[in-house]
């Protein structure tokens, strides 16, 4: 059974960079895509974009500026970078694999992330 | 970006129930439509992908329909542990969109 687990820092000031981390266990993550999406009451469920075993990106338009997702398959994580945040950044963080670059099966359980000073 | 609309935005209804959701997105898509089930403080869970093939382990009062621009889910009748938010999520394309969700609410 494949689980994914988000860790990071659960404040953090604006201006500075948001740093995740989603350590995978259960199965291999060769041949999938890796997503980071968010949740907050404004903006509902977003995806942030997604990262392929090989390293590959796909990132939301909205947010592509500000975003870095990197992968190492040999330590069974993926990551988030997101700098420059504002309060409008604070929701909820998800870590999720892509079933073939299409709908998610597997969900972490999820990581509240505010920004405040 | 495909915009998705779900409505009703929020529904109540009884134990043993049948309901209806409704997702709408901004342009034609392949089925790419996946539903998924989100309960207070949990992740989404995925309930049907490709609009209508149930995820293995959902019960199957849970049904999903639809083509091109208008899709439904249909629970057939409502059990305790059905009541929580539904979304809708589009992967025809980049970036990968949801509806705002609808709310299932006990009657």
């Amino acid at each position: 059974q494949v689980q994914l687990q988000e860790s990071g820092p659960g404040l953090v000031k604006p201006s500075e960079t948001l740093s995740l981390i989603c350590s995978v266990s259960g199965g291999s993550m060769s041949f999938y895509y890796w997503s980071w999406i968010r949740q907050s009451p404004g903006r509902g469920l977003e995806w942030i974009g997604d990262v392929y075993h090989s390293g590959s990106t796909n990132y939301n338009p909205s947010l592509k500026s500000r975003v870095t997702i990197s992968v190492d398959t040999s330590s069974h994580q993926f990551s988030l970078r997101l700098n420059s945040v504002t309060a409008a950044d604070t929701a909820v963080y998800y870590c999720a694999r892509e079933w073939q670059q299409y709908y998610f099966d597997y969900w972490g359980q999820g990581l509240l992330v505010t920004v405040s000073s | 970006d495909i915009q998705m609309t779900q409505s009703p935005s929020t529904l109540s209804a009884s134990l043993g129930d049948r309901v209806t959701i409704t997702c709408r997105a901004s342009q034609t898509l392949n089925s790419f439509l996946a539903w998924y089930q989100q309960k207070p403080g949990r992740a989404p869970k995925l309930l049907i992908y490709q609009a209508s093939s149930l995820q293995s382990g959902v019960p199957s009062r849970f049904s999903g329909s639809g083509s091109g621009t208008e899709f439904t889910l249909t629970i057939s009748s409502l059990q305790p542990d059905d009541f929580a938010s539904y979304y809708c999520q589009q992967y025809d394309d980049y970036p990968y969109t949801f509806g705002q969700g609808t709310k299932l609410e006990i009657k």
